[in-house]
């Protein structure tokens, strides 16, 4: 059971527009920044959004974060075959643990 | 270019110990927290420790307290986890990624290839 809760699975069709949803609380995504992590089959992890909506340079401006109180979105345009992964959103959480909690990640399918 | 780089992931009987260890190189080591992440065959991403740029603050995950430790050494640019009294729940690929910032919770910038640890006996 994951702290951040995200829909398991997403799919869209090439060109389409796609959201991931991100649900948390007041100590993690209510108060603190979200990033977002794509993941490819078989390899690590890679940073795609942080500070809720900022992109590291080479990521493309396809990808765009969002948040609104304790919950925060993914959108994907233009969608690609390449962007067939799973996605994983991530916050701080300040509660009596101070740690970081992740989503349960959500598979992307395109269709 | 900006790396970090795990190895010592091994087959360990449930019981054992292990220490990984993580190199960095490409970017001011000390300014970055540092932390281990850990996905279980199949599974998702669950952050284990995390330790700031300083070395002075350091984050436990909870399923890991009281059994793992995380340590660095900016002079090495080097980052290690020790862990003890290993079990089966353990088993799973362990990142090392480098955080945005010097202190924890802003995101993390760049990961290992990770290193497989296996519990069994």
């Amino acid at each position: 059971q994951s702290v951040l809760t995200q829909p398991p699975s997403a799919s869209g069709t090439p060109g389409q527009r796609v959201t991931i949803s991100c649900s948390g609380s007041t100590s993690n995504i209510g108060s603190n920044a979200v990033s977002w992590y794509q993941q490819l089959p078989g390899t690590a992890p890679k940073l795609l959004i942080y500070y809720d909506n900022q992109r590291p340079s080479g990521v493309p401006d396809r990808f765009s974060g969002s948040k609104s109180g304790t919950s925060a979105s993914l959108a994907i345009t233009g969608l690609q075959s390449e962007d067939e992964a799973d996605y994983y959103c991530a916050a701080w959480d300040d509660s009596l643990n101070a740690n970081w909690v992740f989503g349960g990640g959500t598979k992307l399918t395109v269709l | 270019e900006v790396q970090v780089l795990e190895s010592g992931g091994n087959l360990v009987q449930p019981g054992g110990s292990l220490r990984l260890s993580c190199a960095a190189s490409g970017f001011t080591f000390r300014d970055h927290a540092m932390s281990w992440v850990r996905q279980a065959p199949g599974k998702g991403l669950e952050w284990v420790l995390g330790i700031s740029g300083s070395g002075g603050s350091i984050y436990y995950g909870d399923s890991v307290k009281g059994r793992f430790t995380i340590s660095r050494d900016n002079s090495k640019n080097m980052v290690y986890l020790q862990m003890n009294s290993l079990s089966a729940d353990d088993t799973a690929t362990y990142y090392c990624a480098k955080e945005v910032r010097g202190t924890a919770g802003f995101g993390f910038q760049t990961w290992g290839q990770g290193t497989m640890v296996t519990v069994s006996s």
